[in-house]
């Protein structure tokens, strides 16, 4: 159980053009989902936070009108990323958290490997 | 947020015991401990969670000292398998009070044949 799906697994595509990155739980009702890109050899930053329904919840010196975050249902959330560059090449990660006798357990994705031509 | 530090990087070979030593000086009351395993180009999984003495299961074992200020992965007979990228996180429950994690450095281990 708590599986999360991440489509598409690659993408490659020209620079200033937009890419959309799907986030689903396929087996339960996400109360919240996160972000994370990952660069090459480097830990997993956290990019923002999302809870169905309300807008997202960015980190520091993430810009939110280039990473465009839609929530719209328990099971699916979205990562868009807007006229892409070279340097947005990463890998992206996204969790989604179950609420729990404990708080929030957050079950990861296998990630999104994005590279800008 | 606790901060961690953990060692870049470890060696070993197989069928040894790894033990994988994180420094969480600052742990609030409430934070519990929480390991990680990632694999090149995949997300990562969850291993083990404690937040004092000692917890087992089939993958790993926790021992955190009574002061919580560091605790230990032992991961039992290590395999080629077992070659990644583990982190140490801390944070009250499972991250912290709004659900998400700040992952460290991580250690990357490499096991030989």
């Amino acid at each position: 159980g708590a599986v999360v799906s991440q489509h598409p697994s690659w993408v490659i595509c020209k620079s200033g053009t937009s890419v959309k990155i799907e986030c689903r739980s396929l087996d339960f009702q996400a109360t919240t989902m996160f972000w994370y890109r990952q660069f090459p050899k480097q830990s997993l930053m956290l990019m923002a936070t999302s809870n169905e329904g309300s807008k997202a919840t960015y980190e520091q010196g993430v810009e939110k009108d280039k990473f465009l975050i839609n929530h719209a249902s328990l099971t699916l959330s979205t990562l868009t990323v807007t006229s892409a560059h070279p340097e947005d090449s990463s890998f992206y990660i996204c969790s989604a958290g179950l609420a729990g006798v404990r708080g929030n357990e957050q079950f990861f994705g296998p990630g999104t490997r994005l590279t800008v031509l | 947020l606790a901060k961690t530090t953990q060692p870049i990087s470890m060696d070993s070979y197989e069928g040894q015991e790894v033990n994988i030593t994180c420094s969480h000086n600052n742990i609030a009351t409430n934070d519990y401990i929480t390991w990680y395993q990632q694999f090149p180009s995949q997300g990562p999984r969850f291993i083990i969670q404690g937040y004092k003495t000692k917890v087992t299961n089939e993958v790993a074992s926790l021992f955190i000292p009574a002061d919580r200020k560091s605790s230990t992965l032992s991961l039992p007979r290590v395999s080629l398998s077992d070659t990644a990228v583990y982190y140490c996180l801390v944070g009250d429950y499972y991250g912290g009070s709004q659900g998400n994690l700040i992952f460290g450095k991580g250690t990357k281990l490499s096991v030989k044949p």
